[in-house]
């Protein structure tokens, strides 16, 4: 079956430090993948979206200078978050789809606390 | 402005009953993809039921159905016989067709199944 793995699980960092959070796709190939935030009381933010052997695809709010974004095969993407604050912290979903197919398949997602 | 909106932030059933959650939508695109997903307690995002919009039979997969109004813009989910373990954050999500990569989420709604 197709899984998304995401690591780590649960993370602390220092404010004004920097995180980076992996996401694996197993069984399908991940021609695209999503990184969403869900901050608390929120519902899920687009990030940005990744699409092989195309440019990063940034929201309004978030930037590459703040959360760039690596995927470098079909299987593997990561995402740094940059001098976090307070403000980032949440539940980080990567959701990844496999070109020609309907079905988006999400990962546990990485819940970032900062202190 | 919010593509899916889920007015209901929290419903709470007794075991065994019938529970629709609502979800309304807004596109201009004639094709595209409604979702609801289910949060678990520890934020595990699980794929619940899937509606495409070119499909005038409402989906039904195990005890949750779909009430697609497509002329109100409109994707209720149905859950039958509640269970203990259907207390969790539902989310309503859409696709559109030309941005086919990215999901629009809804707020969530908090059902409690209750014994």
């Amino acid at each position: 079956g197709a899984l998304v793995y995401q690591y780590p699980r649960r993370t602390i960092c220092k404010s004004g430090t920097s995180m980076r959070m992996e996401c694996q796709a197993v069984g399908f190939q991940a021609t695209s993948v999503a990184w969403y935030r869900q901050s608390p009381q929120k519902t899920f933010e687009l990030i940005a979206l990744s699409t092989v052997n195309s440019a990063i695809k940034y929201e309004q709010n978030f930037t590459q200078e703040k959360f760039p974004i690596s995927h470098p095969n079909l299987s593997f993407s990561s995402m740094t978050v940059l001098n976090a604050y307070l403000e980032d912290r949440g539940l980080y979903l990567c959701g990844a789809r496999d070109r020609g197919y309907t079905e988006v398949f999400f990962g546990k997602g990485t819940r970032l606390t900062v202190v | 402005a919010q593509k899916v909106t889920q007015t209901q932030t929290s419903i709470s059933v007794m075991e065994k009953t019938t529970v629709t959650m609502d979800c309304v939508y807004e596109t201009q695109d004639s094709s595209y993809f409604l979702f609801w997903y289910k949060q678990t307690a520890s934020g595990e995002i699980v794929f619940l039921i899937r509606q495409d919009s070119y499909k005038k039979e409402n989906a039904t997969v195990g005890h949750y159905s779909l009430n697609f109004q497509k002329p109100k813009s409109s994707i209720g989910l149905i859950i039958t016989a509640t269970q203990i373990e259907d207390s969790a954050v539902y989310f309503c999500a859409m696709r559109e067709l030309p941005n086919y990569n990215v999901l629009y989420f809804g707020s969530g709604t908090k059902l409690t199944v209750e014994p």
